[in-house]
C-alpha cells in the first residue's frame, strides 16, 4: 500500500525528443507528489512537484500531469538535451500511520543523445 | 554556502563495529531525514525527524539508531553494522516538515558505507 512503482528503469532520448518518465502510487493518503533529479556523485534536487488538486503543473521544459482516479502521474521533458542526462526519482508523500512517510520511486537512468 | 554536510563520505568497514555517519545542516531547518539508496530500489527512508528531540521510523529502520539532541545535528549511528548494511546512504533537510516545501529536501553528497 505504501510503493511507488516507477517506469521505465532506464530511457534512451534524442536531442530535441520528449522524456516521459510515468509512476504510479496505491495509498490515497498520500497528497504530495514531487520529482528529484540527481547527477552523478551528487545528491538528488526538487525538480518540480504537484499536488493532487492540480492536473498538470508545468516549469519550463518540464511538466507534470496528474490523474488522480488513476493513482498515476508522469513527468514530460519536452526537448530534452544531453545536459538532462541523470536518475528522475517520483515521490509520493503524506501522513500515513501516524507519522509522516516519503516513498521514492525505484527511479529513471535518462540519457540524452547529442 | 547552504548545504546539508555528510562524513564521512566514504566508510569501509568490518561486520558489528559500531560507527555513526555525522549530518549537519546549516539552514535551521526543522526536518531532517535519512535515506539509503540501493540499485533497483530507489531511495528509502530510515528514519525523519520533525525537530528537536522528536524522531520517527522510516520504511527500513531496523538496524539502525538516530539522534536529534540540536536542531542541526542529526547522526546516523549503526550498533552493529552487517553486509546487508551496504549501501549509499544521504542525509536530508527541510525548512517545511514533511514535504519540503516549495524547495523540496536538501540532499548531502552521501556517504558510501561498505560492511565487509
Amino acid at each position: 500500500q505504501q510503493q511507488v512503482k516507477q517506469s521505465p528503469q532506464s530511457l534512451i532520448v534524442q536531442k530535441g525528443g520528449i522524456s516521459i518518465i510515468n509512476c504510479a502510487y496505491e495509498n490515497t493518503a498520500f497528497d504530495y507528489f514531487p520529482w528529484y533529479q540527481q547527477f552523478p556523485g551528487k545528491g538528488p534536487a526538487l525538480l518540480i512537484a504537484i499536488r493532487p488538486d492540480v492536473s498538470e503543473k508545468k516549469e519550463g521544459r518540464f511538466t507534470i500531469s496528474f490523474n488522480k482516479s488513476a493513482k498515476q502521474f508522469s513527468l514530460h521533458i519536452m526537448d530534452s538535451q544531453p545536459g538532462d542526462s541523470a536518475t528522475y526519482f517520483c515521490a509520493a508523500i503524506g501522513a500515513l500511520g501516524g507519522g509522516f512517510k516519503t516513498i521514492f520511486g525505484a527511479g529513471t537512468r535518462l540519457f540524452v543523445k547529442a | 554556502e547552504a548545504q546539508v554536510t555528510q562524513n564521512p563520505r566514504y566508510l569501509i568497514t568490518v561486520t558489528g563495529k559500531k560507527l555513526t555517519v555525522t549530518c549537519s545542516q546549516n539552514m535551521n531547518h526543522e526536518y531532517m531525514s535519512w535515506y539509503r539508496q540501493d540499485p533497483g530500489l530507489g531511495l528509502r527512508q530510515i528514519y525523519y525527524s520533525m525537530n528537536v528531540e522528536v524522531t520517527d521510523k522510516g520504511d527500513v529502520p531496523e538496524g539502525y539508531k538516530v539522534s536529534r539532541k540540536e536542531k542541526r545535528n542529526f547522526p546516523l549511528i549503526l550498533e552493529s553494522p552487517s553486509p546487508n548494511q551496504t549501501s549509499l546512504y544521504f542525509c536530508a533537510s527541510s525548512y517545511s516538515s514533511g514535504t519540503g516545501g516549495k524547495n523540496g529536501y536538501t540532499f548531502g553528497s552521501g556517504t558510501r558505507l561498505t560492511v565487509v
